[in-house]
């Protein structure tokens, strides 16, 4: 069966602090892994990687992707409240149609 | 014009009523998508729809009955549900599935349904 899994599943942290959240995976036809932010509603893209090794970058958001060992990790630097969110890593699967399986999600809270 | 967006934001309906739920993109995607999602749960797969044809049903009952009138519109069809159906659902679009490219999806902000 396939599985994404992130960990930890919460994190509270300060102001100014670097996170670093977890996610594993173990599926079938792996296509691409994903970072969402969700606050309220919807989730918001963040990064999308199909290749190890290659970091992405966005502002203080920085991800990269092991597809030898099958995680991810996103960090973020210098936290801010407005980090405060779930981040949801998904799978994008291969099987005709592709599809897309998330994962538990990790609750940050950013405190003042 | 990057929005998906979902009508109505919040719906309550009885066990015996029917309702559907209305998606919207033009972004001119081709791919659009039903999520379920509990409290403090991820997103659940409900159903793909690839070229305004359905390509997946994650075994989802059939008091849900999606459409996809044209590739703008993605509709879910709702009857005789009950209320551990109660749940936030999200709809999703990307620009292509299954062309051996990649891409994200964009999410709209859900509709929030309350079975009573």
């Amino acid at each position: 069966e396939d599985k994404v899994v992130q960990s930890p599943l919460s994190l509270v942290v300060h102001e100014g602090d670097t996170v670093t959240l977890n996610c594993s995976y173990e599926v079938t036809n792996f296509r691409s892994l994903l970072w969402y932010k969700q606050e309220k509603k919807a989730p918001t893209f963040l990064f999308m990687l199909t290749s190890s090794g290659i970091e992405k970058k966005s502002g203080r958001l920085s991800s990269i992707l092991d597809k030898k060992e099958l995680f991810s990790i996103l960090n973020i630097t210098a936290t801010q409240t407005g980090d405060s969110a779930v981040y949801l890593c998904a799978v994008e699967l291969t099987s005709g149609t592709y599809k897309y399986i998330f994962g538990t999600g990790t609750r940050l809270k950013v405190l003042a | 014009d990057t929005e998906v967006t979902q009508t109505p934001k919040h719906l309550v309906m009885g066990m015996t009523n029917k309702k559907s739920l209305k998606c919207e993109q033009h972004m001119g995607h081709r791919a659009m998508y039903w999520y379920k999602q509990k409290a403090k749960k991820p997103p659940e797969l409900m159903f793909v729809y690839s070229y305004e044809k359905l390509s997946i049903n994650e075994s989802v009952p059939s008091r849900f009955s999606p459409e996809c009138p044209n590739s703008s519109l993605l509709n879910l069809h709702l009857h005789a549900l009950q209320p551990e159906d109660s749940a936030l659902y999200l709809c999703a679009s990307s620009p292509r599935s299954g062309t051996g490219y990649s891409y994200e999806q964009y999410f709209g902000p859900g509709t929030r349904l309350t079975v009573t």
